[in-house]
C-alpha cells in the first residue's frame, strides 16, 4: 500500500493563476479531507467528503473547490491563487471519517503565490 | 464553537527528562480527542485517542488522559529521547464525526 499520496511536493504559483492539488489514497477509504497548515494555527479543514459524489465545508473553503468523481481520489482546486493561499496542503483519510478510525496523512504540499 | 488551546513551544528538554504538553479544550456534547505527531518534513501521524471521558490513550511511552471535569488532554511521557523531537498536535473531533478541529502545535526539542 502506498497509503495517502500528494503531488506535486512544491509548487510556486503566481497571483491569479490557477492549479490542482493532487490527492489519492489506496485503501478504500470512504472519507477524504483536505487541511492547510500555517505556522502557529495548526491545521484548518479546508473541505471533506464522506464518499464518491459527496463533499462539503470545513472551517476555511472560500478560495477552494472540491470534486469526489471516484472513492481513491480528491483533488483540491484553486480557481484564482491568492498570496493568502501561501501555506502547506496535506490530505487525509480514514475509513469512516469518525473516531473509530485512524486518519492518514499525507506528506504534503508546500505552495507559494507570489 | 469548538477550539483546542495546547501550551506554547518551543519546548527543550534534555533526554531521559519528563514531558508533559498542556491541551485543554472547548466543545459541546462529547469529543473524541487525540494527540498527534508530525516529524520534519512529514505529514502528521496518530500517536494516541480516547473516545469519552476517563479514558486513557498512550503509544510509544506516551500518555494522556481525557478529564471531563478539567476539558483537558495532557500528553506526558516519562523519559524522552532525542528521536522524539517532533511537533505535536492535540485535536478534537465532535461528537457528529467529520471535522477535526487541531490546536496550534507544541514543538519539542531533546538534546542529547
Amino acid at each position: 500500500n502506498a497509503g495517502v499520496t500528494q503531488t506535486p511536493k512544491f509548487q510556486v504559483l503566481k497571483t491569479g493563476q490557477s492549479m490542482t492539488l493532487q490527492c489519492a489514497q489506496d485503501m478504500n477509504h470512504e472519507y477524504m479531507s483536505w487541511y492547510r497548515q500555517d505556522p502557529g494555527m495548526g491545521l484548518r479543514l479546508i473541505h471533506y467528503s464522506v464518499g464518491a459524489g459527496i463533499t462539503d465545508q470545513g472551517e476555511v473553503p472560500n478560495g477552494y473547490n472540491v470534486s469526489r468523481s471516484t472513492t481513491e481520489d480528491f483533488p483540491l482546486r484553486l480557481l484564482s491563487a491568492a498570496p493568502s493561499q501561501t501555506s502547506v496542503y496535506f490530505c487525509a483519510s480514514s475509513l469512516s471519517g469518525t473516531a473509530r478510525d485512524t486518519q492518514y496523512f499525507g506528506p504534503g504540499t508546500r505552495l507559494t503565490v507570489l | 464553537g469548538n477550539s483546542v488551546t495546547q501550551m506554547e513551544g518551543p519546548v527543550t528538554l534534555s533526554e531521559e527528562a519528563f514531558l508533559t504538553i498542556n491541551c485543554t479544550y472547548t466543545a459541546t456534547g462529547y469529543p473524541s480527542l487525540f494527540w498527534y505527531v508530525q516529524y520534519p518534513g512529514e505529514g502528521l501521524q496518530l500517536l494516541l485517542k480516547a473516545t469519552k471521558a476517563d479514558d486513557k490513550g498512550s503509544n510509544k511511552g506516551f500518555e494522556a488522559t481525557y478529564r471531563k471535569e478539567t476539558t483537558s488532554f495532557h500528553l506526558e511521557k516519562g523519559s524522552v529521547q532525542v528521536s522524539d523531537s517532533a511537533v505535536y498536535f492535540c485535536a478534537l473531533l465532535d461528537t457528529g464525526g467529520f471535522k477535526t478541529i487541531f490546536g496550534a502545535g507544541t514543538r519539542l526539542f531533546v538534546k542529547a
